[in-house]
């Protein structure tokens, strides 16, 4: 089956922008997690949605938002974009067994904020 | 709070050598952990996963991690590395009462001819 999408998988923005980044989970998985990945911070969560609910919120400012839709597609947005919030944004989607099930990741958007 | 720390941000092992990447862990209940890899421009993939079953766990590409309550931790090894090896690896940690996986800061394993 397919596997997770992001798209798109590169953009270039300028500062104070906003951008908004798509991604499609693996069919049938209701669980979408969105961490932002840089060299210095790693692996960072945003926040995670069920069912169209936001289960999970890490520590980012509320310039970074997200929803998720009734087919389980999910976006992430972030408003007037600074130079630190670039990153590789990786989107993730899990099925039912959300505590030991596998997270299934997607390639990424590399967002660059000139 | 959960937590996982992984000790060496660079490994750098010779084709045909040990492979041994080190992941320590927080928990204050029993966790669940993971091994994700990530080659070049691409997402994580697991490796392998912990799930309060054998304390053994074998995955993909011949690694396997054990853990060690005692020790609070779950290394990362392969016997005999190979080129296609290279990348970067996560040790991950979550638990029964959340759903939010923790990682860590990752290893780059570097293998060289």
């Amino acid at each position: 089956k397919a596997g997770v999408t992001q798209t798109p998988r590169y953009l270039i923005k300028t500062r104070g922008q906003q951008v908004t980044l798509s991604c499609s989970p693996i069919s049938g998985h209701r669980s979408v997690s969105w961490y932002q990945q840089t060299p210095g911070q790693g692996l960072q969560f945003l926040f995670e949605y069920f069912s169209e609910t936001q289960r999970n919120k890490g520590n980012f400012p509320g310039r970074f938002s997200g929803r998720q839709f009734s087919n389980s597609r999910s976006e992430m947005n972030v408003s007037t974009l600074e130079l630190g919030d670039s990153a590789l944004y990786l989107c993730a989607s899990r099925g039912l067994a959300v505590n030991t099930g596998e997270l299934f990741f997607g390639e990424g958007s590399r967002l660059t904020v000139l | 709070a959960q937590s996982v720390t992984q000790l060496g941000s660079h490994v750098s092992v010779s084709e045909g050598a040990l492979v041994l990447l080190r992941c320590n862990y927080s928990s204050s209940v029993p966790p669940y952990l993971f091994w994700y890899v990530q080659y070049p421009n691409q997402g994580l993939q697991l490796l392998l996963k912990y799930t309060s079953a054998a304390t053994l766990v074998k995955g993909i590409n011949g690694f396997e991690a054990e853990f060690k309550k005692s020790e609070t931790s779950f290394h990362l090894t392969k016997p005999s590395a190979h080129m296609s090896d290279a990348a970067e690896y996560f040790c991950a940690v979550t638990n029964y009462n959340t759903d939010k996986l923790i990682f860590g800061t990752g290893t780059r394993l570097q293998v060289f001819p």
